[in-house]
């Protein structure tokens, strides 16, 4: 079935550091793909979404392409912040109607 | 209350005990979800509802039991549950279903569930 592959964490930066969180898919047909976000004590948050190829998400700084032809919908920063720590998500959404997510990439920014 | 909530936010239940967990959304969607978060485990679809009926029901033992009076609530009832079933069980809801790719599913807080 369809599925989505993401980098493993925990991933540990400084303020104003580059971040990327590895996103790969498996999917028939074309998939919509997110990414959410979980904060500490909290539900998962939508951060950003594209519909169809070529696409870019974007926001709170964050931005990912939806890249067909790697299948890939890798999330992205330039300069993240201690707000920033939170564990990410990659999803798809499948053409059997369900919301299919990766495992998760918890995140630790430190000042 | 805004949102979707989730009650209560902690539970410790023996292996032969009842509960019930209750999901609320306060947006006026007609679909609602139950997840099950295990640790370094991806999410795992438990329950669909859209506009009151069971849509998907995905593979889930039945000491899990939901139920969907109206679109605004959704219960959770467990029993004889075991002590791999402990989790953060989160509730979702979207205005669509079927649409979900344009419609965001908006996540409460969740349940942390601990099976002794």
């Amino acid at each position: 079935g369809d599925s989505v592959t993401q980098m493993e964490g925990p991933v540990t930066l400084s303020e104003e550091a580059f971040l990327t969180i590895n996103c790969t898919y498996t999917a028939t047909g074309y998939p919509s793909l997110f990414w959410y976000v979980q904060y500490p004590g909290e539900g998962l948050q939508l951060l950003l979404k594209a519909t169809k190829a070529d696409d870019k998400g974007s926001n709170k700084g964050f931005e990912a392409t939806y890249r067909k032809e790697t299948t890939s919908f890798h999330l992205e920063k330039g300069s993240v912040q201690v707000s920033d720590s939170a564990v990410y998500f990659c999803a798809l959404f499948s053409n059997d109607y369900k919301l299919s997510f990766g495992a998760g990439t918890t995140v630790t920014v430190r000042a | 209350e805004t949102g979707v909530t989730q009650t209560p936010r902690h539970l410790v239940m023996g292996m032969t005990n009842k509960k019930s967990l209750k999901c609320e959304q306060h947006l006026g969607h007609n679909a609602m979800y139950w997840y099950k978060q295990s640790a370094k485990k991806p999410l795992e679809l438990m329950f669909v509802y859209n506009f009151k009926e069971q849509t998907e029901n995905n593979s889930v033992p039945s000491r899990f039991s939901p139920e969907c009076p109206n679109s605004s609530h959704l219960f959770l009832h467990l029993h004889t549950l075991q002590p791999e079933d402990s989790a953060l069980y989160l509730c979702a809801s979207s205005q669509g279903y079927r649409e979900a790719a344009n419609y965001e599913q908006y996540f409460g807080p969740g349940t942390r569930l601990t099976v002794t």
